[in-house]
Formats: structure tokens, sequence, C-alpha cells
């Protein structure tokens, strides 16, 4: 059974830089999946940042990019503010829908 | 301004059928060019997609979840719906309703509605 991976948690200083990443338990992550990125905090519904693989939503801080890594989709948050603190999600395209990663819980310490 | 708002039962029994309700204020439905679909978050199984339609055009669903589920239109109400039928315990989750530019329609969400599958 194919599932999409994402690290479990993360650790990054305010300022600082970190990168989290997506990616198939079975192949690599192409354009074709075509990655979505979500930011979550708790009690909220995710808040859409990155669509097809690099594209930023019109609300989308600059600090959040995204983009192809080493065959998985990555999303790095720059410049990160204590407010960044949230679990990350991503969304690929596979076998005819659409799956979501487990999570990457991101903590600003 | 866009709002979504889910509604439906928060309690439903085993082998029953869900129903759910998303109104759509802020855009038309009928008129859009955007997807309007389903995901569901469970501590389980975390965020599933479920489903989306456009409203010209085709209805895409989850290829584990398309022998339970129904996604429907009400135009004249400017509300979408979605019946998932046979339920069982690991279809309890906060279940999400959402617009998008694109096939998935993720990009924006209501606030969700919790449903809980217990006798």
């Amino acid at each position: 059974q194919t599932v999409v991976t994402q690290e479990p948690s993360l650790t990054v200083s305010p300022g600082g830089t970190v990168t989290l990443t997506c990616g198939f338990n079975t192949g690599i992550v192409t354009h074709s999946h075509y990655p979505n990125w979500f930011q979550q905090k708790p009690g909220q519904p995710p808040r859409a940042l990155i669509y097809s693989s690099s594209n930023r939503h019109s609300s989308t801080p600059v600090r959040f990019s995204g983009a192809l890594l080493g065959g998985k989709a990555a999303l790095t948050l720059s410049d990160v503010q204590p407010e960044d603190e949230a679990e990350y999600y991503c969304l690929l395209y596979y076998g005819g829908g659409y799956v979501f990663g487990a999570g990457t819980k991101v903590t600003v310490l | 301004q866009l709002r979504l708002q889910e509604s439906g039962p928060g309690l439903v029994k085993p082998s029953e059928t869900l129903s759910l309700t998303c109104t759509v204020s802020g855009d038309s439905i009928t008129s859009s060019t955007f997807y309007w679909g389903w995901t569901r978050q469970s501590p389980a199984n975390g965020l599933e997609w479920i489903g989306s339609f456009y409203y010209r055009g085709s209805t895409y669903y989850n290829p584990s979840l398309e022998s339970r589920l129904t996604i429907s239109v009400d135009a004249s109400k400017n509300q979408f719906s979605l019946k998932l039928t046979s339920l069982t315990a690991t279809d309890t989750a906060v279940y999400f309703c959402a617009r998008g530019e694109r096939v998935a329609a993720v990009d924006d969400w209501g606030q969700g509605t919790l449903v809980t599958v217990s006798s």
C-alpha cells in the first residue's frame, strides 16, 4: 500500500529556516502529483499555503516556499515566526484521488 | 466574503447513512468557476479527501469511499451535500466542506462538523 510520508516533528528557532518533506514510500513525487501544503492550528480547519508544488495562495506569506527536492515535495519556512508553530500537511494526487500525509508538527523554540 | 457552513447530525448509528449539507454564501455554486468538495479528519486516520465536483462538469470520489458515497447539489439553495452509507466507527470524524480552483477543492474551508458513529 502506498503511503504519503512526512516527518512526524521538527523544531526550529525563531528566525531560522526549516524544510519539511512529503514523499511516497513506493516512489518519487513529481509535478504530476500536484503537491499541496496546508497549515493547521488547534481547533481550526486547514489553511491552504501552496498548490501545484510551488505556487503560493494569495494570502500565503512569502517566507513559505514549495519545491520538488530529491524526489519529494518540500515546504521551506524561512525567517520562522512564533505564529508558524502548527501542524503542516501535504496532499498528493495518486491512484485516482488525493491523499494527505500524516502531518509534521513544527515547534518554534 | 465566502462562507461555508457544514450541517448535519452529530451522532449516527452504525450501518446507517450519514447526510451532511454545506451551505455556501458569498459565491454561487452554479455560476462559479470553482470546484466544491468534502474532506474529513479523525485522530485515527488523519485528513482524508472524500470527493469533489464542478457544477458544469464531473464529480470525483475517493476510490476507497466511492462505493458508499454520493455528492450532490441543490442549486436552488446554493448547497451541496454528502451521503455516506453503511457507516462504521471508522467514519467518525470532523467533516469539512471546501472550495478550490482545482479538482481537489481544498483552498477555502468551512469550520467543520463533528460526526460520531456509535450505537
